[in-house]
């Protein structure tokens, strides 16, 4: 089975500044997708940036940006520039990929509460 | 398109009633997965379909709770005999099949709370 693993509850940074959201991850699959996705104060939960395991190169979309190291089992998001839209709770997700291309349920990490300071 | 809507947003319920939660999934996308949703919690995977066929049931579905998309369009998550533990937030989301992205896209989901 896969587990997803956020390690800490809450974090804060100051508008403007840099932060890293860490996640680990757990599997034997080879084949598989990793996202990012934020859920804001009573709001839907959106994707914020996705990862293809079989891709070396990080992905990267704008100021957020993932550092994705597949033999230690870890996909942390960094944000750049922070903003007081990026506040907001954030979900490490894992996904299996069939070979096929078709899809399967994500499997969540408990997520970290992310805070932006004026 | 208006992206994935769920009806109603909040439902209070005292415990022994039954619920039952609506969710319009993205015109052309073909699967829709629920997922529950605790305080303090990421979601957990219920179920899903692929068109009409439900494909897979989590463990967490219990036989108090059933699930229908028929026609492949809409679908229906029922409660029977609600019990405090089924307080949560449901969360429906669909994806297009042949979309080898793999993103599913959430609705903004049902929050149940059984007194």
């Amino acid at each position: 089975a896969q587990t997803v693993t956020q390690s800490q509850p809450e974090m804060s940074v100051q508008e403007a500044e840099t932060v890293t959201l860490s996640c680990t991850y757990d599997t034997s699959e080879n084949n598989y997708y990793l996202f990012w996705y934020k859920q804001p104060p009573s709001r839907q939960m959106i994707l914020v940036i996705r990862q293809e395991a079989y891709k070396q190169q990080n992905a990267t979309e704008n100021r957020f940006s993932v550092n994705f190291q597949k033999a230690a089992k870890s996909f942390s998001l960094k944000i750049s520039d922070s903003q007081l839209g990026d506040t907001a709770m954030y979900f490490c997700a894992f996904m299996k990929r069939s070979y096929g291309g078709s899809q399967g349920n994500l499997i969540f990490g408990k997520g970290t509460k992310l805070s932006v300071k004026p | 398109d208006t992206g994935v809507s769920q009806n109603p947003r909040h439902k209070i319920t005292k415990r022994g009633q039954n619920v039952t939660f609506r969710c319009d999934p993205i015109s052309e996308h073909n699967r829709l997965y629920w997922y529950r949703q605790t305080l303090g919690q990421g979601p957990e995977f219920l179920t899903y379909f692929q068109n009409e066929a439900q494909l897979e049931k989590s463990r967490l579905l219990s036989d108090r709770f059933s699930a229908e998309r028929p026609k492949g369009s809409f679908s229906t998550l029922e409660i029977q005999r609600t019990e405090q533990g089924d307080s949560a937030m449901y969360l429906c989301a669909s994806s297009y099949l042949i979309d080898d992205r793999g993103e599913q896209y959430f609705g903004p989901g049902t929050r149940l709370t059984v007194t």
